[in-house]
């Protein structure tokens, strides 16, 4: 089982400053075809959960282009560029890579 | 727009089976792969098994073998039944589409989350 570890677990961010989490995967998430298998999760309160960026670093559709995602191998980072009042809820990554798909722990992002 | 709904009894007793249908508009389940993820009240999210479109199952080990999956492709459905219930499967279980490969997130549409609690 690849195990998932987000820092921090929450944070809190004044509207319109960046924001950033971090997720380390204990393997890595370096396919053979070139792709990071990790994708970032938003679960605002209340809903589902929904798909921000997937193999690494690609906007899901939809996405506004201020969540960005990089990283390789073993470390990634989603970053958000400017925070809105929408942007609040839980993210989480998740490995892809194994069928026993495995998800972080979440962060938690709240407005000041 | 595809439209994934869960359904299901929200009480389960003690040692029984929990059993979960998920229908799909607006999409084959012969297109995709399907998966079925489960959130404790307060926690994080744990995957607990997927479907191929000819009905080859994985499932998260640490379940036990409990789990079972089913297609029923004249219904557009799928189903998820996990045996021996505990208190410790309550939880919010979500079907999801399992995007193969992933194109668009493992995990693009989410149903709705349908509460199931184990008590007696």
């Amino acid at each position: 089982e690849i195990v998932m570890t987000q820092s921090p677990l929450s944070l809190r961010v004044t509207p319109g400053e960046p924001a950033s989490i971090s997720c380390r995967s204990s393997q890595s998430l370096l396919h053979s075809d070139g792709n990071n298998y990790l994708d970032w999760y938003l679960q605002r309160p209340g809903q589902s959960p929904q798909v921000l960026i997937y193999l690494g670093s690609n906007r899901a559709s939809g996405v506004p282009d201020r969540f960005s995602g990089s990283g390789s191998g073993t470390d990634f980072t989603l970053k958000i560029s400017r925070v809105e009042a929408e942007d609040v809820g839980v993210y989480y990554c998740m490995q892809a890579l194994q069928t026993m798909y495995t998800f972080g722990q979440g962060t938690k992002l709240e407005i000041k | 727009q595809v439209q994934l709904q869960a359904s299901g009894p929200e009480l389960v007793q003690p040692s029984e089976t929990l059993s979960l249908t998920c229908t799909v508009s607006g999409d084959s389940i012969s297109n995709n792969y399907w998966s079925w993820i489960r959130q404790p009240a307060g926690k994080g999210l744990e995957w607990i098994g997927r479907i191929s479109t000819g009905g080859v199952t994985n499932d998260n080990p640490s379940l036990k073998s409990r789990v079972s999956l089913s297609l029923d492709t004249s219904k557009n459905r799928f189903s998820l039944r996990l045996t021996s219930v505990t208190a410790a499967d309550t939880a919010v279980y979500f079907c999801v589409r399992n995007l193969l490969p992933d194109t668009n997130g493992a995990f693009d549409i989410w149903s709705l989350g349908t509460m199931v609690t184990v008590s007696s």
